[in-house]
């Protein structure tokens, strides 16, 4: 029974250009969270979404930050226009409900923008 | 007021000793109360919840102090593999809400 899948687990952009970061949240799981670390830092909340749903979104950055978690494949973080301030440890979370339940995290994405 | 609060320590205590962890948060209405660890640059993973009557796994046990607005983690034996950053994490019991987490505590274990 896999985990939360991440990928890719590294990834280096040149300022300006895109990442997209992906999650496969556990079998039966279908409440995805995504959540951005900086260096000695604590886990800052981003999104959450459902199939096809953003349920919360409110610790996204206004501009460049989008999600999505599509019916059918996995959910997408994407960052336009990355900079050196992006840089840092995106972790995926998944729960199969949300509210009492605890959540299970993906081994993340460390983004590195030069 | 921040949503979840934790002393970053970090607390550096010898092999074999008690060490405890407090966790305090702003919603009244959080329901919900977990501990996670981490360890240096890998994803936290979940070490328990925190039910109402307190809970005990082996060395460790999590209480909530509701009054108060708390919870705590204690380790009890420890070893020097608990070293690591311990993280608490809340939400309310409703949809639409996910894990808060406090920026983690930091234990360091020496022999």
């Amino acid at each position: 029974n896999a985990g939360v899948m991440q990928n890719p687990r590294h990834l280096v952009r040149r300022r300006g250009q895109e990442a997209r970061l992906r999650c496969s949240p556990m079998k039966g799981h279908s409440h995805v969270y995504w959540y951005r670390q900086l260096p000695e830092e604590g886990l800052k909340f981003m999104v959450y979404l459902q199939k096809e749903n953003i349920i919360d979104e409110s610790g996204m950055p206004k501009e460049r930050f989008s999600a999505e978690f599509p019916k059918e494949g996995p959910s997408i973080l994407r960052i336009q226009q990355v900079v050196r301030g992006d840089s840092a440890a995106y972790f995926c979370a998944s729960s199969p409900r949300s509210g009492i339940t605890e959540a299970f995290f993906g081994q993340g994405t460390r983004l590195t923008v030069v | 007021r921040k949503e979840v609060e934790q002393d970053p320590g970090p607390f550096n205590v010898p092999e074999g000793a008690t060490v405890a962890f407090n966790c305090t948060y702003s919603n009244s209405a959080s329901q919900s109360f977990f501990w996670y660890r981490q360890d240096c640059r890998k994803e936290p993973k979940l070490l328990m919840s925190v039910y109402s009557s307190g809970n005990e796994d082996g060395r460790f046990t999590a209480q909530l102090n509701r009054a108060s607005q708390y919870i705590s983690l204690l380790i009890r034996d420890s070893k020097l593999s608990d070293s690591a950053t311990y993280l608490c994490a809340v939400n309310m019991q409703q949809a639409g809400t996910a894990l808060i987490f406090g920026k983690g505590t930091t234990l360091s274990v020496s022999s």
